[in-house]
């Protein structure tokens, strides 16, 4: 157990929906990222938070966005669904941001769009 | 842009045995960190090891360790004594030092353990 938590374990909608993906990190670190696990793009990292604030972001679609929230949990925010955008989504946390620290994984949420 | 690449999609080996899964990576920085994370098929991304590129040593956790080739840009992961436990996908994966902190992976080498 990593000690990162992420709700709903799964989630199963329809095309053109809108979804949320809420993540709490380890206690005590600031910095959360999202990756997406898809079949056909592998592992791709999709926005960085720290603190509250957006940090970096990666291959993440207009139609995606996210938040960190003053108790430092994160939600991302998935909406007009595809079915292309059936993955496992990841949130990962570490301590600080831009000192290496090393990012921890939370399990998962699986989206399922039909 | 930084790439990571596993050659190896599948890889078996027998229970007790060691088995060394390969990595070679792609930069133009000089300094960077590189991991292994094991994906078991809970799903859950569980980091086995990592390494800090401007340490020559090579990093070892327990039955892991590393064998770091800068030059080469090589990676390469060896798990000893295998057990039926660390049957997993198994990625590599590539960070900066400065800048974007995100994690690029490869695309994974499937272990499986042989009884």
């Amino acid at each position: 157990d990593s000690g990162v938590t992420q709700t709903p374990k799964h989630l199963i909608t329809a095309t053109g929906q809108r979804v949320t993906l809420r993540c709490s990190p380890r206690s005590g670190d600031l910095s959360v990222y999202w990756y997406q696990q898809s079949l056909d793009q592998g592992l791709q990292f999709l926005i960085q938070y720290y603190n509250g604030e957006e940090r970096a972001k990666g291959n993440i679609l207009e139609r995606f966005s996210a938040q960190q929230f003053p108790d430092l949990h994160s939600e991302l925010n998935l909406s007009s669904l595809e079915l292309g955008d059936s993955a496992l989504y990841f949130c990962a946390s570490s301590v600080r941001s831009g000192y290496g620290d090393t990012q921890y994984f939370g399990p998962g949420t699986r989206l399922t769009v039909l | 842009a930084q790439t990571v690449t596993q050659s190896q999609p599948e890889m078996s080996v027998q229970e007790a045995e060691t088995v060394t899964l390969s990595c070679t990576y792609d930069t133009s920085e000089s300094d960077y960190y590189l991991f292994w994370y094991k994906q078991p098929p809970s799903r859950q991304m569980i980091l086995v090891i990592r390494q800090e590129a401007y340490k020559q040593q090579n990093a070892t956790e327990n039955r892991f360790s590393v064998n770091f080739q800068k030059a080469a840009k090589s990676f390469s992961l060896k798990i000893s004594d295998s057990q039926l436990g660390d049957a997993a996908m198994y990625f590599c994966a590539y960070r900066s030092i400065f800048g974007n902190e995100k994690l690029t992976f490869g695309t994974g080498t499937r272990l499986t353990i042989i009884p």
